[in-house]
């Protein structure tokens, strides 16, 4: 198996532009997370989906960020209209049956100009 | 709130030398306690740890979590310069939250 795949592994934007990430998460696995890490906050949950239905959003920062997961080998964490502070490496993970057990992707890294 | 606390922060030692991480936590509802390595990349997976006192082995790394106390240890023996990372510790509840600490950044010396 190819593991978690993201792209892009880097992006570098302007403030005030879109940024879309993407996931595509270990084939079987039924649930899905988006994590964000920076050196002050340490690693932090975004948003889960289990079965393709996001559980918990509560660590989704703002508005200006919304996740989506249209089917199983699929999701998009998006970004609109970035700011300066969102600069951090996002990573996506996936796990079968328990949460716990989970895969990380090689993370994208963002920096927001 | 549900948090997850690990000391130190950083360490630096020599190689060679036995290191201890410890991770305390306060989260309802728990399920579990993992240890992560991360290097230059994504998190790599150690440790679960579900029942107190039992201890948990992979070669020199080895943990035990302490369900009364609320803690777990990382214990790294005969280090190497390979070890240096940053350790993760996190907390898996019932409600399947999984709270992360900020990690312990080790280094180790040649």
């Amino acid at each position: 198996d190819a593991g978690v795949i993201q792209s892009p592994r880097h992006e570098v934007t302007e403030m005030g532009q879109e940024v879309t990430l993407r996931c595509k998460p270990i084939s079987g696995h039924d649930y899905l997370f988006w994590y964000r890490q920076t050196m002050m906050r340490g690693l932090e949950l975004l948003i889960y989906f289990n079965n393709n239905v996001p559980i918990d959003d509560s660590g989704m920062p703002e508005d200006r960020f919304s996740a989506k997961m249209p089917n199983a080998s699929f999701s998009t964490l998006k970004i609109q209209p970035s700011e300066p502070r969102d600069s951090a490496v996002y990573f996506c993970a996936s796990s079968r049956l328990l949460p716990e057990t989970q895969y990380f992707g090689p993370g994208t890294r963002l920096l927001v100009l | 709130e549900d948090k997850v606390v690990q000391s130190p922060l950083s360490l630096v030692v020599h190689e060679g030398d036995t290191v201890t991480l410890n991770c305390s936590y306060e989260v309802t509802n728990f399920r579990s306690l993992l240890w992560y390595k991360q290097e230059k990349k994504a998190p790599t997976f150690l440790f679960m740890l579900t029942s107190s006192g039992i201890e948990k082995k992979s070669g020199r790394l080895s943990s035990i979590l302490d369900k009364k106390e609320l803690f777990s240890i990382l214990n790294i023996t005969a280090t190497q310069t390979g070890d240096s990372a940053v350790y993760l510790c996190a907390v898996g509840s019932r409600d399947d939250k999984i709270i992360f600490g900020k990690g312990t950044r080790l280094h180790i010396l040649p």
